[in-house]
């Protein structure tokens, strides 16, 4: 069976710039999240999604956004990219939102900006 | 502010040895506890999830999770080079959302 899948693997991007990094579920997933990890730290929350709806919003600035499609997929967009947007950005497929569900990670996007 | 704690090491055993992981978070409503196992540039791999007091035991892993004193644990019985990485402990809010510490980075030496 497919794991969690994200494309693209690795970009590089200039300052300013937007991107959009895409993810899909585990097959009978419903629940995505999304998370940034900078070297040396642990993975960051941005957003939830769980049946096509925000479920919840980390401490990041409106230049992140979000959204769930139908399907389950999920794409996360970035405006104006900052050198400080550099990071491993992780996408987590769950069956569920809730409580007792185990979270499984997609093998990421690398995004440099420069 | 919702915290989790590990020791950032590196945390050095000899092959064959138990390697022991430790992790506090301090938010007394957590439910579900999680470890994940991170390579040097690739991406976090759960190991463990546990939700209720007590062990819980796969393989070679045992995480342990003591709600009242706030503290999880996991355990690598004869730990092999090709466990060394770094240790995520993850512990999942009130609001469903992962909060993790900043891992411990194991090394097995041969």
């Amino acid at each position: 069976d497919a794991g969690v899948t994200q494309s693209p693997t690795h970009l590089i991007k200039t300052r300013g710039q937007h991107v959009t990094l895409r993810c899909s579920p585990i097959s009978g997933h419903k629940s995505v999240s999304w998370y940034q990890q900078v070297l040396g730290q642990g993975p960051q929350f941005i957003f939830q999604y769980y049946e096509k709806e925000e479920r919840g919003r980390g401490n990041f600035p409106d230049r992140f956004s979000a959204r769930q499609f139908p399907n389950y997929s999920s794409e996360l967009n970035v405006n104006a990219l900052l050198l400080g947007d550099s990071a491993l950005y992780l996408c987590a497929s769950s069956l569920v939102g809730g409580s007792g569900n185990t979270i499984y990670f997609g093998e990421g996007s690398w995004l440099t900006v420069v | 502010q919702k915290e989790v704690e590990q020791n950032s090491g590196p945390l050095s055993v000899p092959e064959g040895a138990i390697a022991s992981l430790n992790c506090t978070y301090s938010d007394r409503g957590s439910q579900s506890f999680f470890w994940y196992r991170q390579y040097s540039g690739k991406s976090p791999e759960l190991i463990m999830f546990i939700y209720s007091n007590g062990d819980k035991e796969d393989g070679r892993f045992t995480a342990q999770l003591n709600k009242a004193s706030q503290y999880v644990s996991l355990l690598i019985r004869d730990s092999q080079p090709s466990d060394s990485a770094t240790y995520l402990c993850a512990v999942m809010d009130s609001s469903y959302k992962l909060i993790f510490g900043s891992g411990t980075r194991l090394l097995v030496r041969p």
